[in-house]
């Protein structure tokens, strides 16, 4: 079983509206999360973390379910400027090195 | 701001060259990381340090070796590069455990 997996998408939604991805991780022992975004041809750049209790960034909310090992990002009323892969991260087994899921691609349409 | 900077962007070689890729990181951070990125396989760890002159090994370090003899720099070295590692390298550096991982803007190496 894969560290982190992603539905790789792509998800094509029009302006405005609402998106949400899922992730599933294996160690349960993991302790940090995070939802990064990856512009084509760019880095990886930190979008959140997500923390226990959720947590909300303007148009964004991340969640985290340890019972059933999983990691959610919300997008609501979506801007073409969000299109992009989004990466979801754990922490591995050393605690420094993350694991990352291959990513989920969204393109949002006119 | 956080800055990672990587020797090149671009960068082209042939099969068998030594290749050298530097990564320096202006935070004072004490863990630096070497990934590489292949369409399809996502981000996938070479090798890690959390210290000077301290490697782990990541999933992925055959072929590769990795050099930190100060703090803000870790160089990638391909001892004798192939075709099938040609790829995106992207440099990261986090303070410590639980916190955030910021990358350099990679070098897309292509071996002929």
């Amino acid at each position: 079983r894969k560290e982190v997996e992603q539905d790789p998408g792509p998800f094509n939604v029009p302006e405005g509206a609402t998106v949400a991805f899922n992730c599933t991780y294996s160690n349960s022992a993991s302790q940090s999360f995070f939802w990064y975004r990856q512009d084509c041809r760019k880095e990886p750049k930190l979008l959140m973390s997500v923390y226990s209790s959720g947590n909300e960034d303007g148009r964004f909310t991340a969640q985290l379910n340890r019972a059933s090992q999983y990691i959610s990002l919300l997008i609501r009323d979506s801007k073409l400027s969000d299109s992009a892969t989004y990466l979801c991260v754990v922490n591995g087994p050393t605690g420094y090195a993350l694991n990352f899921g291959k990513g989920t691609s969204l393109l949002v349409t006119p | 701001d956080v800055k990672v900077t990587q020797s090149s962007r671009y960068l082209v070689k042939r099969t068998g060259e030594k290749v050298f890729l530097e990564c320096v990181q202006d935070m004072d951070h004490e863990n630096m990381f070497w990934y590489r990125q292949d369409p399809g396989l996502g981000l996938r760890l070479i090798y890690f340090s959390y210290d000077v002159k301290m490697k782990e090994k990541g999933d992925i370090p055959e072929g590769y070796s990795v050099s930190r003899e100060k703090k803000e720099r870790f160089s990638l070295i391909l001892e004798s590069a192939s075709t099938n590692q040609t790829s995106m390298y992207l440099c990261a550096s986090l303070t410590g455990v639980g916190e955030t991982q910021y990358f350099g803007p990679g070098t897309r190496l292509l071996v002929l």
